[in-house]
């Protein structure tokens, strides 16, 4: 059945450090979306990708949509403590949202 | 613009009960959707509601059933609680159903089966 995998599972940085989460789907995707979960919290929206290739950027953030629509990747320049929780990407292979198993990252100050 | 509501937040449960959870989405939104959230199996799909109607159904037991209401609130069931059924209840409202609309998470349900 579909999979959505994530690595790494957990991720240690300094903060100033830079960060990647990567996801893979076994099928293609029609779009993906990245949440963030702070520990404790509830998943928050971060964006959505559409385009086959397509690089979008939050300020330190960087997301990409790999060109066969199968991947993407999360890219935190220069961490800060705020970054800290788990970051989710969510993929629709049909009607439905597949979650990746998320990646933790921990900022150490 | 209130955010997503679900009640009860924390709720302990014994083997074999029954439980119901509530979720009221962000006004205007017409889809609602579950999931459960475990250590060890993260975000899992319950079910999908849109317009009082089931959409979608993950790989769960017919023990997890749900059902919306006209003002588009949805409550989930559990019936004969199993150990493994304690995690968070999450839930979550779209304007849009199906595969793309930005998903909005309610604060979750923290069920504990004893």
């Amino acid at each position: 059945g579909q999979q959505v995998m994530q690595i790494p599972q957990y991720q240690h940085v300094q903060e100033g450090e830079d960060f990647t989460t990567y996801c893979n789907s076994s099928t293609t995707l029609s779009n993906i979306q990245w949440y963030k979960q702070r520990p404790g919290g509830h998943p928050v929206f971060l964006i959505q990708l559409v385009k086959s290739g397509e690089v979008k950027k939050q300020k330190r953030l960087t997301f990409q949509f790999g060109e066969a629509k199968k991947n993407s990747s999360l890219h935190i320049t220069a961490t800060q403590t705020t970054d800290v929780g788990t970051y989710f990407c969510a993929g629709p292979p049909g009607n439905q949202f597949y979650f990746g198993t998320g990646t933790s990252l921990t900022v150490i100050p | 613009k209130a955010g997503v509501t679900q009640t009860p937040r924390y709720l302990i449960k014994t083997r074999g009960q029954q439980v119901t959870l509530s979720c009221s989405p962000i006004s205007g939104h017409r889809s609602v959707s579950w999931y459960q959230q475990t250590p060890g199996q993260g975000l899992q799909f319950l079910f999908e509601y849109f317009s009082e109607t089931q959409r979608n159904k993950g790989n769960f037991p017919g023990r997890f059933s749900g059902r919306q209401f006209s003002n588009s609130r949805s409550e989930m069931n559990v019936s004969t609680l199993e150990l493994g059924d304690s995690a968070l209840y999450l839930c979550a409202s779209s304007r849009q159903t199906g595969n793309t609309g930005e998903l909005f998470f309610g604060e979750g349900s923290r069920l504990t089966v004893l």
